[in-house]
């Protein structure tokens, strides 16, 4: 149990577009889903706390309106790169907390990585 | 505030033995510890919660030292499946986000 969907895998989309990059929990609900960002051979740096039915918590730094994040349902959660540049390209992964389990490792999806050209 | 691992790499030969660190200088609920092959997602290795408690999967395992703050992970006459970047994620309560020490490679070579 506790599988994440992520999709897609991989993107590549031209400066100035959106991507929008999918994260649903197969099996298990999840009030609260996590989106990191990670460089290569760097760690993964936490960007915003996806909440169910409410507003993103974001991190210091982290750009409201450039990552747009809207968790709809207790299964998804979804990120949204608005008017992408060059800078944005990464390795995007979410990860997911079973809702209503404290004490329970966080799930990881596989991960997007975004290229933008 | 991030954990701090060390060693940042470590290279060892199948059938050696490592220990990867991590501390934070602020009082933590759980720490989890989590292992990523290059190009995949972190996958979940243990959780520990409470001062002192130490926990095993095979022949890796971890402690956690509540009072310093101090996680350590052990690994046991490594394999060569055990190759990848260990991280180290911190919670400083229940219901907080989960953020991640810098990470520390492992090499296992034949």
């Amino acid at each position: 149990g506790a599988v994440v969907s992520q999709h897609p895998s991989r993107v590549i989309c031209k400066s100035g577009t959106s991507v929008k990059i999918e994260c649903r929990s197969l099996d298990f609900q999840a009030t609260t889903m996590f989106w990191y960002r990670q460089f290569p051979k760097k760690s993964l740096m936490l960007m915003a706390t996806s909440n169910e039915g409410s507003k993103a918590t974001y991190e210091q730094g982290v750009e409201k309106d450039k990552f747009l994040i809207n968790h709809a349902s207790l299964t998804l959660s979804t990120l949204t790169v608005t008017s992408a540049h060059p800078e944005d390209s990464s390795f995007y992964i979410c990860s997911a907390r079973r809702t209503g389990v404290v004490n329970y490792g966080y799930t990881f999806g596989s991960g997007t990585r975004l290229t933008v050209v | 505030q991030q954990p701090v691992q060390s060693p940042q790499a470590v290279i060892l030969r199948e059938g050696e033995d490592a220990v990867i660190n991590c501390s934070s200088s602020k009082a933590l609920y759980s720490v989890h510890w989590y292992r990523q092959k290059h190009g995949e997602a972190p996958v979940f290795l243990m959780i520990l919660l409470k001062g002192g408690e130490q926990k095993g999967h095979d022949k890796i395992s971890a402690s956690f030292n509540e009072k310093k703050q101090q996680s350590s992970l052990y690994l046991t006459a490594s394999q060569l499946s055990y190759s990848g970047t260990y991280f180290c994620g911190s919670l400083e309560t229940s219901g907080s986000r989960l953020t991640f020490g810098e990470g520390t490679q492992l090499t296992v070579n034949p």
